[in-house]
């Protein structure tokens, strides 16, 4: 089965400071990557994907995120932090290739954001 | 275009009751899957529907089912209710499953059970 790991149940940063918030899957054949924000009482919101192609993508609301194969990672970035950006951020993964709909996802890092 | 419809916001409930959730997905999607999302537990995968049919199930008990209908829209159901089953359950939808596009999200149902 997969599995997600998120480094930190909580993160605080000062608006304008670097957002970093980091995933690692285990699995043998690299998945489909996804990155979720949530904010109170709403659902899921897609952040970026990365399928195949560049490792580094770009997502909505200034975030990137990059994959690295080796490490089996891939860091949610945002170079300045924006009060807005408070919520919860979910790392999720899917099999590459597979006719199961399923996603993976990690127990999610809230991010608070300090004026 | 719209997108995942889940019906309805908020709901109460007492125990050893049966409740039904449902879920319209994106048009044109034909892929619809459901969570449970709970402090505890987080992000908990319930199961998958395509074309009618259910493809995958996560490992929950029997009194969680599901169906899907021709065209597309999902139900979920709970019978005879716990208290752990106070949760915010959510639905998914993608055009496939496995679509690499990944799965787009509705804003759940937050179920509160007495």
């Amino acid at each position: 089965a997969q599995s997600v790991t998120q480094l930190g149940s909580h993160v605080s940063v000062s608006e304008g400071a670097l957002v970093l918030l980091r995933c690692n899957y285990s699995s043998s054949v690299p998945p489909y990557l996804f990155w979720y924000v949530q904010y109170p009482n709403q659902g899921l919101q897609l952040l970026l994907k990365y399928t195949t192609g560049a490792t580094l993508v770009k997502g909505i609301n200034g975030f990137e995120a990059e994959f690295k194969k080796s490490e089996t990672s891939f860091h949610l970035t945002k170079p300045s932090a924006h009060m807005s950006d408070a919520a919860e951020y979910f790392c999720a993964v899917s099999v590459r290739g597979s006719t199961l709909g399923r996603l993976y996802f990690g127990r999610g890092t809230q991010l608070t954001v300090w004026p | 275009k719209a997108g995942v419809t889940q019906t309805p916001r908020y709901l109460i409930k007492t125990r050893g009751q049966q409740v039904t959730l449902s879920c319209s997905p994106i048009s044109g999607h034909r892929s619809v899957s459901w969570y449970q999302q709970t402090p505890g537990q987080g992000l908990q995968f319930l199961f998958e529907y395509f074309s009618e049919t259910q493809r995958n199930k996560g490992n929950f008990p029997g009194r969680f089912s599901g169906r899907q209908f021709s065209n597309s829209r999902s139900e979920m159901n709970v019978s005879t209710l716990e208290l752990g089953d106070s949760a915010l359950y959510l639905c998914a939808s993608s055009a496939g499953p496995g679509d690499r596009d990944g799965y787009t999200f509705g804003s759940g149902t937050r179920l509160t059970v007495v």
